[in-house]
């Protein structure tokens, strides 16, 4: 199983809405991401977790809050968010965060977020 | 965090012909990967080099990675409809992964 799923699929939400995303993977990995990605750019990165604590935050606004409550599983939790958030939002995972550079990353479809 | 620079950012071929795809960074990549990005996915991994002057093939796909380890290209050989899609070439970190500005390649039948 080299799956990456991610739920829901699409999502819209209006400004005041609370919503999570949902992320999970099989495969043992203990690092996991969260990227944001506008249409025609390539991914941006928003979050790192690595054995389960956050270990990067780029800078991302406090109104997306991730959390990883076991090794499989990864939200991002959306509040008050604006039009520009609208995106795909992508999760990944790699196998050992300490080889995490030599080791390949697995991408789940994404969730497509229209905040209206 | 590098800045990758991709080229050129968009291309359009008819099939059959031949393409390449070049990265660069201002800084030296301790190690590269390509991916393939195709419409409604995530990225898919095509290949890791990690050594300078490193030379892989996959099929059709030929990627190089530079002397000086700041630079990558990927060439492909007689371009498919199915080759589609936006390439992207990533810096692997300790434990992050950074893409550079990526390329959209479409193969026109």
């Amino acid at each position: 199983d080299t799956e990456v799923t991610q739920t829901p699929k699409h999502l819209v939400m209006g400004m005041t809405n609370k919503k999570s995303l949902k992320c999970e993977q099989h495969m043992g990995h203990r690092a996991m991401y969260w990227y944001k990605q506008k249409a025609k750019k390539p991914p941006e990165l928003m979050f790192v977790y690595s054995y389960e604590k956050l270990s990067i935050n780029e800078s991302v606004p406090s109104r997306f809050s991730p959390e990883c409550p076991n090794s499989s599983l990864l939200n991002l939790h959306l509040h008050a968010l604006q039009p520009e958030d609208s995106a795909l939002y992508l999760c990944a995972s790699s196998q050992d965060p300490r080889t995490g550079w030599r080791t390949e990353a697995f991408f789940g479809q994404g969730t497509r977020l229209t905040v209206v | 965090t590098q800045l990758l620079e991709q080229s050129p950012q968009f291309l359009s071929i008819q099939e059959g012909e031949n393409l390449t795809v070049y990265c660069n960074s201002s800084s030296v990549f301790s190690s590269l990967q390509w991916y393939r990005q195709e419409p409604g996915e995530g990225p898919v991994l095509l290949v890791t080099v990690v050594t300078g002057g490193e030379v892989k093939k996959l099929k059709r796909l030929t990627f190089q990675f530079g002397d000086a380890r700041k630079d990558s290209s990927l060439h492909i050989t007689a371009a498919q409809p199915g080759d589609t899609g936006l390439y992207l070439c990533a810096q692997t970190g300790a434990n992050n992964l950074f893409f550079g500005t990526g390329t959209r390649l479409t193969v026109i039948p």
